[in-house]
């Protein structure tokens, strides 16, 4: 069993703050790792697809990095905004295994 | 493109009746996912298909959970009989490649058994 954790469980940012929370994944065999966005009532939207050591991504306000010499990778929001509100997944996948495994997620509640 | 079509969007049947899930993927997709998210477990692969074969249903809970996809644009999810443990909301998620490429979620489905 894969273990995908995911810090904080929750988190509470005034408007216009900004914040960050963290994936930790097995780091043998890592393949990729999948962030989404997940809005209550609807369905997760995929942010970011990282496959290589070192690599960042960003869309907008939002960014990650990644490591995966050491397992983990962080997901940044800058500047927050009411809409943000939101839980944040990761996924992990290793070789030799085509399914992902989520975290928990981070639960974000932007304060206006 | 339509994304993922999933239906019903929510379904409220009594213990030990079928119940069945339908998900159209994403046209031209290859990789079909059945997922269950519940509060205790968060989000959990059930199944998942290539090219309409299923490759790994290791996480389907039981023999009352079974999953086919007669073609790449149609997969049903079926309890037969339901309880009230399966409450849940079931989603479907689509992907082109394999899963080190984007998976596009459909809107679920809510389950409740009574």
């Amino acid at each position: 069993i894969l273990n995908v954790e995911q810090s904080p469980q929750s988190l509470h940012v005034q408007e216009g703050d900004s914040t960050n929370f963290t994936c930790s994944f097995p780091s043998s065999n890592f393949y990729a790792l999948h962030w989404y966005r997940w809005e209550t009532a609807k369905s997760p939207e995929a942010l970011f697809v990282m496959t290589l050591n070192g690599d960042e991504k960003k869309k907008g306000r939002i960014s990650a990095t990644l490591n995966t010499k050491e397992g983990y990778s962080y997901l940044y929001i800058k500047g927050s905004q009411p809409e943000d509100s939101a839980t944040y997944l990761c996924a992990f996948r290793d070789f030799g295994n085509e399914k992902l495994t989520f975290g928990t997620g981070t639960r974000l509640t932007i304060i206006p | 493109d339509a994304g993922v079509i999933q239906s019903p969007r929510h379904e409220v049947t009594e213990m030990g009746q079928e119940v069945t899930l339908r998900c159209k993927p994403i046209s031209g997709h290859d990789y079909l996912f059945w997922y269950r998210q519940t509060m205790m477990r968060g989000l959990e692969l059930l199944i998942y298909f290539n090219n309409n074969v299923p490759i790994d249903d290791s996480g389907m809970p039981e023999d009352r959970f079974s999953a086919k996809m007669p073609n790449a644009s149609f997969s049903t999810l079926k309890i037969q009989p339901s309880e009230p443990r399966d409450s849940a909301v079931y989603f479907c998620a689509s992907s082109f490649g394999s899963t080190a490429y984007t998976q596009y979620f459909g809107p679920g489905t809510r389950l409740t058994v009574l």
